[in-house]
């Protein structure tokens, strides 16, 4: 019940084009759902984040699309650059002053020239 | 520079040695936490810490072993009894009461001779 699933495992992308990485969970206590950037050798960064108070966050090239009743949310990535190359992970987390993530396996991005 | 910093970055441990990863930050953050990643997993919570002298275990601290006595570090001794060490071990932290934000140290990774 903890578990996030990711997917896809791996993605390639044109450069221009949109990328798109989804998210399932089964936890309904689960209140915060971020995602996360990462590039090889480095820690992860985080992109966006979105509560399910609303459905969709856009920030620049990013979008999440946020789906309650389906447990699901996605990651969006308009206008796909190669400097976007990275691991994506999504997480899901819920309550208390230390609040815990779970994460995705992550989905790894790479957007041709 | 504000920040999390971690070392070594790179980490050799022998058979039957005990060995510890360092976690500081100068945030001023009061929760601090320790994953681990594996290649083509996501990120697995070992232990997390809410405050000095006191932290919780996560989804696979066996093997491990931490100690939280002063805010800003939040050191990781991975035992002899951890039979399989070898991944890339990130340290993070956020700030308290609902500041859900985890930033993420660059990471050390840790090999077995």
């Amino acid at each position: 019940q903890q578990q996030v699933k990711q997917s896809p495992q791996s993605l390639i992308v044109q450069k221009g084009g949109i990328s798109i990485i989804n998210c399932a969970y089964e936890n309904t206590a689960f209140d915060y759902f971020p995602w996360y950037q990462q590039f090889p050798g480095k820690g992860p960064a985080l992109l966006i984040a979105i509560r399910p108070d609303v459905s969709e966050k856009k920030e620049g090239r990013f979008t999440i699309s946020f789906n309650k009743s389906a447990k699901q949310f996605s990651l969006h990535i308009m206008d796909s650059q190669p400097g976007d190359s990275a691991t994506y992970f999504c997480a899901a987390g819920s309550g208390g002053s230390a609040r815990q993530l779970t994460f995705g396996s992550g989905t790894q991005l790479t957007v041709l020239p | 520079d504000g920040g999390i910093t971690q070392s070594p970055k790179y980490l050799f441990r022998k058979e039957g040695q005990n060995v510890t990863l360092s976690c500081e930050q100068n945030l001023n953050h009061d929760a601090m936490y320790w994953y681990r990643q594996d290649p083509g997993q996501g990120l697995r919570l070992i232990y997390y810490s809410q405050i000095v002298n006191d932290f919780q275990k996560g989804d696979i601290a066996e093997g491990y072993s931490v100690s939280r006595e002063k805010k800003e570090s939040f050191p990781l001794t991975v035992t002899s009894a951890q039979k399989n060490p070898t991944a890339f071990y990130l340290c993070a932290s956020s700030m308290d009461r609902g500041r859900e934000t985890q930033y993420f140290g660059p990471g050390t990774r840790l090999l077995v001779l």
